[in-house]
């Protein structure tokens, strides 16, 4: 069974730093492309950014390049989101996904890791 | 950027209803389309991807058509665990979401 699980979400002020964590398990890591979806209160999904089965490519959106860096570990089967610079607009449950293949639709998502940036 | 546009943003039906989301891209995306169900404090569950073809595991009572611009998904008979939120995500060009279609209980 696929799991995807988000951790080290909380409440940071804004300007501050935060770094997330999607554990995978129930597949091969390092055969798949991995995402990051958030989604601010009462509000739809957007993507923030994608990463290579390999780690040797990433993406960013536009509203956080520059902020947010995508990185992975294959030995550990986890993907980060480390963001900095971080804005009130950035308040969200950010959401990992596995990519069926890079560019392609995610097939499994996490529960979701809240992120409030709030003074 | 390619735009998606999702209608209605609610809709309100009754179990044992036909129900029938709409999607439309702001360009052509082939059939590059997915659409998902969310519940309250969940991740999205993929339904359907390549805009017709039905994941692993999702009822037969859903269905997707449509290419280019325009798609639609279709749900034959509501069921009462089919009260969500539905969204479309084009992956012609990065990810783009629809706004979503939230389904209530008439």
């Amino acid at each position: 069974e696929v799991q995807l699980l988000e951790s080290g979400g909380g409440l940071v002020q804004p300007g501050g730093s935060l770094r997330l964590s999607c554990a995978a398990s129930g597949f091969t890591f390092s055969n798949y492309a991995m995402s990051w979806v958030r989604q601010a209160p009462g509000k739809g999904l957007d993507w923030v950014s994608a990463i290579s089965d390999s780690g040797t490519n990433t993406y960013y959106a536009d509203s956080v390049k520059g902020r947010f860096t995508i990185s992975r570990d294959n030995s550990k089967n986890t993907v980060y989101l480390q963001m900095s610079g971080l804005r009130p607009e950035d308040t969200a449950v950010y959401f990992c996904a596995k990519e069926t293949a890079r560019g392609s639709m995610a097939d499994y998502w996490g529960q979701g890791s809240l992120v409030t940036v709030s003074s | 950027d390619i735009q998606m546009t999702q209608s209605p943003s609610t809709l309100s039906a009754s179990v044992g209803d036909r129900v029938t989301i709409t999607c439309r891209a702001s360009q052509s995306i082939d059939s590059l389309l997915a659409w998902y169900q969310q519940k309250a404090g969940k991740g999205p569950n993929l339904l359907i991807y390549q805009a017709s073809t039905l994941h692993s595991g999702v009822p037969s009572r859903f269905s997707g058509s449509g290419s280019g611009t325009e798609f639609t998904l279709t749900i034959s008979s509501l069921q009462p665990d089919d009260f969500a939120t539905y969204y479309c995500q084009q992956y012609r060009g990065g990810w783009t979401f629809g706004q979503g279609t939230k389904v209530v209980i008439k």
